[in-house]
């Protein structure tokens, strides 16, 4: 059984604040992990698929970094803004197709203040 | 960008009836799609894997009698909860892959989720 681990389970920071969480996931026959954004409401969206070990990827003020050797990956978000607010979740699969079944970490809840 | 619609968003029914989930990918062909389900302070936990035009793939632990599973074309999946009780009361969730067209990666557009609640 695949388990999918994210830490904290809630996180409260200030506009501006700079924050990170952890998805940690089994690193054995790993095929790729998946970041999404769950804002209140509204439907997951991808943010980032991230399959090589060292992989870093960026988009805006939002990057994440995998270590598939150790099974970890993080997500930074710099200067955090209140529409940042959101869950994060983290989803990896292991096997050789890249439409495989996507298991899915609790998730971190972000909510930044004004 | 690819969109899910998934409908009815939230329901309330009487203890024995059935309730009819939909999901639909507007803007692609979706050959397969997942459902999850969300119990509160949980992660989302698949269970089924809905094929066009053959049978869904349940997962351990899913009766397949309770949860009927329909993907009768490219755009349509149903998820139909029979002879509801509390305990299915939840939060279903839908998903298709697509590809992103700047990356190329592979990943899941997602329904905005139906809250099921049985009285």
């Amino acid at each position: 059984i695949l388990n999918v681990e994210q830490s904290p389970q809630s996180l409260h920071v200030q506009e501006g604040d700079s924050t990170n969480f952890t998805c940690s996931f089994p690193s054995s026959n790993f095929y790729a992990l998946h970041w999404y954004r769950w804002e209140t409401a509204k439907s997951p969206e991808a943010l980032f698929v991230m399959t090589l070990n060292g992989d870093e990827k960026k988009k805006g003020r939002i990057s994440a970094t995998l270590n598939t050797k150790e099974g970890y990956s993080y997500l930074y978000i710099k200067g955090s803004q209140p529409e940042d607010s959101a869950t994060y979740l983290c989803a990896s699969y292991a096997g050789g197709t890249s439409y495989g079944k996507l298991t899915f970490g609790q998730g971190t809840i972000l909510t930044v203040h004004p | 960008g690819a969109v899910v619609s998934q409908h009815p968003s939230w329901v309330i029914c009487k203890s024995g009836t059935s309730v009819k989930i939909e999901c639909r990918s507007l803007d692609f062909q979706a050959t397969t799609m997942f459902w999850y389900r969300q119990f509160p302070k949980q992660s989302l936990m698949l269970m089924a894997t809905s094929n066009e035009g053959s049978k869904a793939t349940y997962e351990q632990g899913v009766e397949k009698d309770k949860f009927l599973i329909n993907h009768a074309s490219l755009t349509l999946s149903t998820l139909t909860v029979t002879s509801a009780h509390p305990e299915d009361s939840s939060f279903y969730i839908c998903s298709a892959y697509r590809q992103e067209r700047l990356t190329g990666a592979n990943v899941l557009t997602f329904g905005a989720g139906s809250r099921l609640t049985v009285l």
